[in-house]
């Protein structure tokens, strides 16, 4: 999981309620990804970010917010615009220096009831 | 439309074992090949990184063979072991870009 935590591991919330996922990297790296995982399906980007105070909207952005006010960290915001937001949410990181190899945190399980 | 295949879906094998998974991609133009592995409940970890000029490349147990001609890429195990018992994860980056594009996976699963 290298030096990307995400928190909580799992969380759990009433539908109609916003929820906050937080993601922080100590690789001081420039980028950082936010990804969707269902089951059967390969990992979606929703929102990434290159530099600070700068984002952008991935494939399925609808939905979803996010802010990029530190290097370090790159919170996703699940709204509850989002249609089917339980899934598995990976947040990640890179940096052109290392053929942009993207590193990965633990992941959060979200449950929407 | 760029995109990442593999197969099988699941695989079953028995401790100590080979198994070879596969992964066809259609992205053009290509620059990386990366395998993942990923434990159930956790974010991927890579395996091997390849470029277009590579032909193979291994790590521990585990070796990556790439062919850029016919957009193929397998992953093989050699001597399984139960940890070996995960989701690999074929993605494939495409060339002056940071987006990487992702498979299925194949889920394999090592029994004593």
């Amino acid at each position: 999981d290298g030096g990307i935590t995400q928190s909580p591991k799992y969380l759990f919330r009433k539908e109609g309620q916003n929820v906050t996922l937080s993601c922080e990297q100590n690789l001081n790296h420039d980028a950082m990804y936010w990804y969707r995982q269902d089951p059967g399906q390969g990992l979606r980007l929703i929102y990434y970010s290159q530099i600070v105070n700068d984002f952008q909207k991935g494939d399925i952005a609808e939905g979803y917010s996010v802010s990029r006010e530190k290097k370090e960290s790159f919170p996703l915001t699940v709204t509850s615009a989002q249609k089917n937001p339980t899934a598995f949410y990976l947040c990640a990181s890179s940096t052109s220096t290392d053929s942009y190899e993207q590193y990965f945190g633990p992941g959060t399980r979200l449950t929407v009831t | 439309k760029n995109q990442v295949e593999q197969s099988p879906q699941s695989l079953i094998i028995l401790e100590g074992k080979n198994c070879t998974l596969q992964c066809n991609y259609t992205v053009s133009p290509f620059s990386n090949l990366r395998w993942y592995k990923q434990d159930t409940g956790r974010g991927p970890v890579s395996l091997t990184i390849m470029t277009f000029s590579e032909n193979t490349k291994s790590n521990g147990r585990y070796t990556a063979t790439l062919d850029a001609d016919t957009k193929q890429s397998s992953l093989h195990i050699t001597a399984s072991q139960l940890s070996d018992s995960a989701s690999y994860i074929c993605v494939v980056r495409g060339y002056n870009t940071d987006k990487l594009i992702f498979g299925t996976g194949t889920r394999l699963q090592v029994f004593p």
